[in-house]
């Protein structure tokens, strides 16, 4: 596609409810990023692919979420057992390549609000 | 503990004029430092990187410096207009020309008209 595609732009869910919010980069793009954007902060990393290998997930603040990309291209994040906490934007961006001097280009954002 | 910090207070301008945002850094050696711009409900968009052996870059009206040695980069648009109002991210390779980058918070623009 034209640009990096999130769905579903916005999403509300019940406390512990699970969400899945799917990322769909741009076409060839290697390397595959999640971050969270809490409101009037900047983006946190959350996880980094490199086609289908999950080589970080570091930033993923706890075991209730889970990022896959089992063929190297659509990647999916899921949160299990949301909390009010979770409440953010999720930005999925993608990279021709891995190293620094590739930019990033995100999409839109997925809105989770968690009541 | 390791950050970056920019301008966390709205800065307002007057159209016509020059814009200067900072984007001090600590505890980091980036090769690498970026620039996003960011409407309100849109995603980051990419602007200018710049490698820590460059001092400047330029990008028709943007402007970049990268000093190392403050560990401060500072972005500037000259002939501001009210179409440049967003919030404008800085962004560094957390390990050094490595695939993650870690963003500031970010500082709002607005332009007067």
């Amino acid at each position: 596609g034209a640009g990096v595609s999130q769905s579903p732009r916005y999403k509300v869910a019940k406390r512990g409810q699970d969400v899945a919010l799917r990322c769909d980069p741009i076409s060839g793009h290697v390397s595959l990023f999640w971050y969270q954007q809490a409101l009037g902060q900047g983006p946190e990393f959350l996880t980094y692919f490199q086609n289908e290998a999950q080589l970080d997930k570091s930033g993923l603040p706890s075991d209730r979420f889970f990022a896959e990309r089992p063929e190297g291209s659509v990647s999916t994040l899921k949160i299990q057992r949301t909390q009010q906490e979770d409440s953010a934007v999720y930005l999925c961006a993608s990279s021709m390549q891995g190293v620094g001097t590739g930019e990033l280009f995100f999409g839109e954002g997925s809105r989770l609000t968690v009541l | 503990s390791q950050k970056i910090e920019q301008n966390s207070e709205a800065l307002n301008i007057q159209e016509g004029k020059t814009a200067t945002l900072t984007c001090n850094y600590t505890n980091y050696s980036p090769a690498y430092l970026q620039w996003y711009r960011q409407d309100p409900g849109r995603g980051p968009v990419f602007l200018l990187l710049i490698r820590e052996n460059e001092k400047e870059k330029r990008k028709e009206r943007l402007k970049v410096t990268f000093d190392t040695t403050l560990k401060q980069s500072l972005f500037h648009i000259t002939a501001s207009q009210p179409a440049d109002s967003a919030t404008y991210l800085c962004a560094l390779d957390m390990y050094r020309g490595t695939y993650k980058y870690i963003f500031g918070t970010g500082t709002r623009l607005k332009v007067l008209a």
